[in-house]
């Protein structure tokens, strides 16, 4: 257990609907990223907060992706109308300065 | 951007044998170098990094090294053992405005056999 925690572990869902996933990070660790892995690929990069402020997006972020970050602590990503190559594991990273990166145990999004 | 390779994508070793696993990157500008173990149903989990001023470090059975010139860096086990069966990814990333987002390799699933 790294200290990052992410919720849902697993979630299952119909094309067209929307999801959100919820990150929380080590408690001082002021930067966070998320990444996607697809199945026998390594982690994909898909966006960076400092404290609340989105830093970075991914062209891999397309307009049905958004992700916030309140108060700089716990953060939220939503697909909305998902489609089925949506389907992967959401990492969550937390970090803080320029030490490591501490990965959460993901969300495993299946879209049917 | 960044890109790196990686290579074997799966390593098959006994129980004791030593075990290397290759990365290339493309961007001079890359400075640290970190390696990471995933087992299933698991996030990544970080096992030894290297920054670039440095050509080599060793934590107890692994040791990393890095070659700036050539643009490869490589993860080394020794002594293998089967909990050490995973897949290990290696990963860049460069400082400034790229604010320490990695860009992983494509993993290589390695299988100690007792």
């Amino acid at each position: 257990d790294t200290g990052v925690s992410q919720d849902p572990r697993h979630k299952i869902t119909k094309r067209g609907q929307n999801v959100t996933f919820r990150c929380d990070p080590i408690s001082e660790h002021n930067r966070l990223y998320w990444y996607r892995q697809t199945l026998g690929q390594g982690p994909e990069f898909l966006t960076y907060f400092q404290n609340e402020a989105q830093l970075e997006k991914s062209r891999l972020l397309s307009d049905r992706f958004s992700a916030e970050r309140p108060k700089g602590s716990f953060s939220t990503l939503e697909i909305q109308r998902t489609e089925q190559g949506d389907s992967a594991m959401y990492l969550c990273a937390s970090r803080i300065g320029g030490g490591e990166q501490f990965f959460g145990p993901g969300t495993r999004l299946t879209v049917l | 951007g960044e890109n790196v390779e990686q290579h074997p994508s799966t390593l098959s070793v006994q129980e004791g044998d030593s075990a290397v696993i290759k990365c290339t990157y493309s961007d001079s500008a890359s400075n640290y170098f970190p390696w990471y173990k995933q087992e299933l149903g698991k996030g990544p989990q970080l096992i030894i990094d290297i920054r670039s001023n440095v050509g080599e470090k060793k934590d107890q059975r692994i040791a990393v090294t890095l070659n700036k010139t050539a643009k490869h860096f490589s993860l080394h086990i020794t002594e293998t053992q089967p909990e050490d069966s995973a897949v290990y990814f290696c990963a860049a990333s460069t400082g400034g405005t790229s604010y320490g987002k990695l860009t992983f390799g494509q993993g290589t699933i390695l299988t100690v056999h007792p």
